[in-house]
């Protein structure tokens, strides 16, 4: 079965760091592209970062840029987010989804709450 | 600059259809986008992705009464049959330039 579970959300002061997880299973998980996307409580979706099937390349949005750092481990099959000096606006649901042309599998979501 | 626009509501009565739209920013009618199905307290879930030419990709399971077209710069979902569990957030996504751009999402009420 194809999945992707992420893991790793929590609450966490503003300023802090978290670093999120997504496993994925059931597929071959070097041949895709793989996304960060999140949703505030009561918002829409909104894309926050794309890396490339090696690892070599990556595109954050301006929200997150130098902030947060995707990364990934093909022989763990594992996507990470790194997420620092982290706002309240941070606050959100976090999913991880693969892109092979179509972003066609996504994760259930893990949650980032930034307060005090 | 890549936008999508999406009505933020539409109802329809069951066993009915539904038209939703999303319409591409101008210079970019030729983008395909992917239209995304998030049900209340649920994950989101990919539906298909629709093409400048009105073919589309459904998703594995997707039943046949979801269907997509195109005209111009708008692409558009049409469910058929309108059943309960069809009452969800529906959400339009593209690729831009080095970024991923979503709709702002309709909120489809059964009736």
């Amino acid at each position: 079965e194809v999945q992707l579970v992420e893991s790793g959300g929590g609450l966490v002061q503003p300023g802090g760091s978290l670093r999120l997880s997504c496993a994925a299973s059931g597929f071959t998980f070097s041949t895709y592209w793989m996304h960060w996307v999140r949703q505030a409580p009561g918002k829409g979706l909104v894309w926050v970062s794309r890396i490339y099937r090696d690892g070599t390349g990556t595109n954050y949005a301006d929200s997150v840029k130098g902030r947060f750092t995707i990364s990934r481990d093909n022989a763990k099959n594992t996507l990470y987010l790194q997420m620092n000096s982290l706002r309240a606006e941070d606050t959100a649901v976090y999913y991880c989804i693969r892109d092979l042309g179509t972003w066609d599998v996504w994760g259930k979501g893990t949650t980032v709450t930034v307060s005090s | 600059q890549l936008v999508l626009t999406q009505s933020p509501s539409a109802s329809a009565s069951l066993g009915a259809s539904v038209k939703l739209t999303c319409t591409l920013s101008s210079g970019h009618s030729t983008y395909a986008i992917a239209w995304h199905q998030q049900q209340p307290e649920k994950g989101p879930r990919y539906l298909m992705k629709v093409n400048s030419d009105g073919s589309h990709i459904k998703g594995d399971g997707i039943p046949d009464r979801f269907s997509g077209s195109s005209s111009g710069a708008e692409r558009h979902l049409t469910i058929s049959s309108l059943q309960s569990e069809d009452e969800a957030d529906y959400y339009c996504q593209t690729w831009g330039t080095g970024m991923g751009v979503f709709g702002g999402g309709t909120k489809v009420t059964v009736l």
